[in-house]
């Protein structure tokens, strides 16, 4: 079975930390998704990655940067994380040529 | 730009109703999905499909490729159904575009 994991199912950060969710997954995926998710808007693609030290923007990119210097680890990053930010994130994975994706468990950040 | 519309949002039901959401969407399409989603976050896939229908167990999906329309109907519900129901568009490189999820609640 493919496995996608998230590194915290439950973060609470204040205003201006810098913020790390960590995703890993273990059937060698060569693209990563960081999507949040919000009551009332969905899914929403933050970043995406095909390849090893390559990424992409989605459709709210502004605020995030991510990191992927190994094949099964995408990581997101809030270089100063505000209020609101406070959603639930959600880490995918897909092979090449295959059009179904795998989540993870999900990260629901809180900043306060 | 491709748009996902489901419909209801929220959607009550009774144990053992026959249930149905509606997915539309803009733009023709490589693969329509369904997702499922349990209180606590966690998606998985229930159907990916680009004609006709697909069932499994008691979920079945169709998609009319002309009418860009496509429908998850669960039978005999019961309260384990209860979960938020996602449809997708395939879309470009692979990316997914979402529709807001309907959110069903099955009563015992």
């Amino acid at each position: 079975d493919v496995k996608v994991t998230q590194s915290s199912r439950y973060l609470v950060k204040r205003t201006g930390e810098k913020v790390f969710l960590e995703c890993v997954q273990d059937m060698d995926h060569e693209n990563m998704f960081w999507y949040r998710q919000d009551p009332g808007l969905g899914l929403r693609l933050i970043y995406f990655s095909y390849d090893v030290k390559m990424k992409e923007k989605g459709d709210i990119p502004e605020g995030y940067s991510v990191s992927r210097e190994k094949k099964e680890r995408f990581s997101l990053i809030l270089e100063s994380a505000s209020t609101n930010q406070t959603s639930m994130y959600l880490c995918a994975s897909r092979a090449d040529g295959v059009n179904e994706q795998y989540f993870g468990p999900g990260t629901r950040l809180t900043v306060t | 730009k491709n748009e996902v519309e489901q419909s209801p949002q929220n959607l009550t039901a009774q144990e053992g109703e026959f249930i149905t959401i509606n997915c539309s969407y803009s733009v023709g399409i490589s693969a329509l999905h369904w997702l499922q989603q349990h209180p606590g976050g966690g998606i998985v896939s229930l159907f990916m499909l680009s004609s006709g229908k697909k069932k499994h167990g008691r979920l079945i999906a169709t998609i009319n490729i002309q009418e860009k329309h496509s429908s998850l109907h669960i039978t005999a519900s019961h309260p384990r159904d209860s979960a938020v129901y996602i449809c997708a568009d395939g879309g470009s490189q692979g990316n997914l575009i979402f529709g807001k999820g309907t959110k069903l609640s099955v009563k015992p």
